[in-house]
């Protein structure tokens, strides 16, 4: 089983700031990763796919990238609705697996 | 529009068996995998595993071999999420998804929240 890991557990940043988080993989994953996000309360909204593909409706201030076992989700300027938890899931073996999630919160 | 839709919230006692539900609509469902994911309180995304709605094609994570089962009643363009018997730790928020052509949850049901508790 692929295991993914998710860096920082926490970033606490302002609206208008950068945030970049991190997803490690156990192993490589090529580029089969994508980010999802939640926010309370809702479902998980699928952002991102094969590392750096923007789903229907994702603005452009979401960006991936990255291949192999390192990934970097980025937004680019932070919206107050971007406040929420973003979790990485590969598809390049079974059992599909998600990191542990990193929390951008208010600062 | 394209949806999945959920059945509601489920409150069981332990060792009782439960059924949770997910409807397609507004797309051929056949045409689809469909995917499970767990979420207990306050806790992190689990994949449980995925079927295909065309032929019940089923692939379980090995965490949750033989706990779970998963079917396919495709007349009424719905999948399923089965237990047995039920135990506390079911306890959780059950989402599912239907798959991108990639394999990726695309479009999200509301979730389930399951209950268990004596």
């Amino acid at each position: 089983e692929i295991v993914l890991t998710q860096s920082p557990a926490t970033l606490s940043l302002s609206p208008g700031e950068r945030a970049t988080l991190s997803c490690r993989a156990s192993q490589s994953v090529r580029y089969y990763l994508a980010w999802y996000q939640q926010k309370p309360g809702q479902a998980p909204r699928l952002l991102i796919y094969d590392a750096t593909n923007r789903a229907t409706g994702i603005p452009a201030r979401f960006s991936g990238s990255g291949s192999g076992t390192d990934f970097t989700l980025s937004i680019s300027s932070l919206e107050p609705e971007d406040f929420a938890v973003y979790y990485c899931q590969q598809r390049t073996n079974w059992p599909l697996t998600f990191g542990g999630g990193t929390k951008v919160e208010i600062k | 529009e394209v949806q999945v839709v959920q059945s509601g919230i489920e409150v069981k006692k332990p060792g009782e068996s439960l059924k949770i539900s997910c409807k397609g609509s507004g797309y051929t469902f056949t045409n689809y995998w469909f995917g499970w994911v767990r979420q207990k309180p306050g806790k992190g995304l689990e994949w449980l595993g995925v079927i295909h709605a065309s032929d019940s094609e089923t692939r379980v994570s090995p965490s949750f071999q033989g706990q779970i089962t998963m079917s396919v009643d495709k007349s009424i363009s719905t999948t399923y999420l089965q237990w047995s018997s039920l135990k506390a730790s079911d306890t959780a928020i059950y989402y599912c998804a239907r798959l991108m052509s990639t394999v990726y949850m695309e479009v999200w049901g509301p979730g389930t929240t399951v209950t268990v508790s004596s």
